[in-house]
């Protein structure tokens, strides 16, 4: 099994709907990131959590961590085509000798439809 | 701009046919790594750099080499590639642990 889940694995949504898209680690995490992909193209980095419980905000975009720093969700809000893509969460296990790996999970694509 | 630069984009090899793919990020990070994006198996390390001249494997290390002589490269080198490494590869740099990791923009590699 996967050291990091992510659900769902796609996502079909009307424009303006609200979604959710979940991360869930099988240990503790030292940090959550969460990128964006266009398909066949670069990460664009979201944002990065750290603190149990702590909660960011970009536009849109809506990204919490738990207090027990397992499971991280995210948020988007009145979805638009230009959100479309693939959503990957990336952990940082290690605290302090991870030298910047992050183990990620495999994906959620979401497709919005206007 | 701060960035990643990968090169080629895309590019189409026969087996066996020695081959490099250059990273440079010129945000003075002193971490580096390199990816391979596959389906079903999402994103997995391959090499990591801490600095110049200190690498080390990540998860998928085999048929692959790489090189840090100077902090702002640092290239994967496929010595004999064979169809399994027909992947997208993604190079990666950051200042280390929490901090954000900044990635370039892929290259899709096919091996015939």
């Amino acid at each position: 099994s996967q050291e990091l889940e992510q659900s769902p694995q796609s996502l079909i949504v009307q424009e303006g709907k609200n979604l959710t898209i979940n991360c869930t680690s099988s240990k503790t995490l030292y940090g959550l990131y969460w990128y964006k992909q266009k398909y066949g193209e670069g990460l664009i980095f979201l944002m990065m959590l750290q603190k149990g419980g702590e909660e960011k905000s970009h536009e849109k975009i809506t990204a919490k961590l738990d207090e027990k720093k397992q499971q991280s969700s995210l948020h988007i809000t009145a979805s638009q085509p230009s959100h479309a893509g693939i959503y990957l969460c990336g952990a940082d296990y290690a605290g302090g000798t991870s030298y910047g790996k992050l183990t990620f999970g495999q994906g959620t694509i979401l497709t919005v439809h206007p | 701009e701060a960035q990643v630069t990968q090169n080629p984009r895309y590019l189409i090899t026969v087996t066996g046919k020695k081959l490099t793919v250059t990273c440079s990020q010129n945000m003075n990070h002193e971490y580096m790594s390199w990816y391979r994006q596959d389906p079903g198996l999402g994103l997995r390390q391959i090499y990591y750099s801490m600095n110049v001249e200190v690498t080390d494997k990540g998860d998928v290390p085999e048929g692959y080499k790489v090189s840090r002589k100077e902090k702002r490269n640092f290239p994967l080198i496929l010595e004999s590639p064979s169809p399994n490494q027909t992947s997208l590869y993604f190079c990666a740099s950051s200042f280390g642990q929490g901090r954000v990791a900044f990635f370039g923009q892929g290259t899709r590699l096919t091996v015939v």
